[in-house]
């Protein structure tokens, strides 16, 4: 089935950028998705990017997809310790019953050393 | 504040138990969704609706049901609770199917004993 991978942990310093990686498995992906939990919290959409597009930029958050290779990352430029958190991927679901539902990664926890 | 709204926070049920979560939606969204997310497991879809009476499962069903009787709620019933239940469950809506994201709540933490 349809798969998405992410690296568990990841540990920066407070002003440092922070690059999180994700992998999915579907060609036909048409949005993928990136989410922020913070402790306790549901899950907060950061951003996301249509299929048809390499990059999107908002403010510190960068999004770039490589379709050839199936990857997606997020970079955060000048990381805070309010960003520490979990970061999930997301990639649409392609087909069949659960057609335009979500498949998450298991997410990967940032944390910000200051 | 418009959103998603799940009760209760917290709850403890015995093994055996049933109950219902709550879910409440004042956004007009037409597609909501129950998830439910385990340590290293992500968020695994249980069952979604895409309109008024109309349900559907998704990737772990078993065990519970669901309904949509109106656009607003969509609860999710724990028939016989399991201590493979415990978790915390998420509800989701949105617009539309996804397109541009997810609304999520803030979470249900159920024990089972």
């Amino acid at each position: 089935g349809e798969d998405v991978e992410q690296s568990l942990f990841l540990s920066v310093r407070e002003g440092d950028s922070s690059v999180i990686n994700c992998t999915y498995t579907d060609s036909s992906s048409t949005y993928l998705y990136w989410y922020k939990q913070e402790p306790g919290a549901g899950l907060q959409l950061l951003t996301y990017i249509f299929s048809n597009m390499d990059m999107k930029q908002d403010q510190r958050l960068t999004v770039l997809l490589n379709k050839k290779d199936k990857h997606l990352s997020l970079r955060i430029a000048d990381t805070q310790t309010g960003d520490s958190a979990i970061y999930f991927c997301a990639d649409r679901h392609p087909s069949g019953g659960s057609q335009g539902n979500l498949i998450f990664g298991k997410g990967t926890k940032l944390s910000v050393k200051p | 504040n418009a959103g998603v709204t799940q009760t209760p926070k917290f709850q403890v049920l015995k093994t055996g138990q049933s109950m219902t979560l709550q879910c409440a939606q004042d956004m007009n969204h037409e597609y909501m969704s129950w998830y439910r997310q385990d340590p290293g497991m992500g968020l695994r879809l249980i069952h979604y609706s895409v309109g008024a009476g109309i349900t559907d499962q998704g990737e772990v069903p078993n065990g519970y049901n669901v309904s949509r009787s109106t656009t607003e709620d969509f609860p999710l019933r724990l028939l016989s609770a399991a201590p493979s239940q415990t978790s915390v469950y998420f509800c989701a809506s949105s617009y539309s199917l996804g397109d541009y994201g997810y609304t999520f709540g803030s979470g249900t933490r159920l024990t089972v004993v």
